[in-house]
């Protein structure tokens, strides 16, 4: 059973890069045809697909934030990283990583981030 | 991009209704759409699959189907459990993906 824990920051200036780390446990991030993504949700509202990266290293964007987004993977320390730039108060949100076919098999339990001066 | 609309926005219902929640995309998809459910404070829990397929684990009281553009979730009797947000998903277009804006189910 694969379990995913985010970290990183909870608190982030307006012009600055958010960066959040995803733990796996449970299995090898590098050893199955599988995404591994992150997904936000501003307060009160709706999910967003933020990106994803293939077991190969293949990244794929939203194409609304693609110009801000890196994902990254550590396959020594088992874990996967979002970094978004340039953020604004529009940012906000609960951040969740997540490993996934078609749609998602494994959430992570969220963390919030908010953007803030 | 592939849109992916849901309506209602929200909705009110008493415990033992039938709830209908329709999610309709900006082209066809081929059944690839997933339904979520989703409560306060907690990460998605994935109900349904392929468009009709229940995930394992999940009450019979649920229940999708639909084709090409539009497809629907259906609650048969409303248990007091199942007051939450309801999210669709396409992955047609897998590895990019679009969710619906979600439903929330209330009580009347």
């Amino acid at each position: 059973q694969l379990q995913l824990q985010e970290s990183g920051p909870g608190l982030v200036k307006p012009s600055e890069t958010l960066s959040l780390t995803c733990t796996v446990s449970g299995g090898s991030i590098s050893s199955s045809s599988y995404y591994w993504g992150w997904i936000r949700q501003p307060p009160g509202k709706g999910l967003e697909w933020i990106g994803s990266i293939y077991y190969s290293g293949s990244t794929y964007y939203n194409p609304s934030l693609k110009s801000r987004v890196t994902i990254s993977v550590d396959t020594s320390k088992n874990q996967f990283s979002l970094k978004l730039s340039s953020v604004t108060a529009a940012d906000t949100a609960v951040y969740y990583c997540a490993n996934y076919g078609d749609y998602v098999d494994y959430w992570g339990q969220g963390t919030l981030v908010t953007v803030s001066s | 991009d592939i849109q992916m609309t849901q309506s209602p926005s929200s909705l009110s219902a008493s415990v033992g209704d039938r709830v209908t929640i329709t999610c309709r995309a900006s082209q066809g998809i081929s059944n690839s759409l997933a339904w979520y459910q989703q409560k306060p404070g907690k990460a998605p829990k994935l109900l349904l699959y392929a468009a009709s397929r229940l995930e394992s684990g999940v009450p019979s009281r649920f229940s999708g189907s639909g084709s090409g553009t539009d497809y629907t979730l259906t609650i048969s009797s409303l248990q007091p459990e199942d007051f939450a947000t309801y999210y669709c998903q396409q992955y047609y277009s897998t590895p990019t993906w679009t969710f619906g804006q979600g439903t929330k189910v209330e009580i009347k």
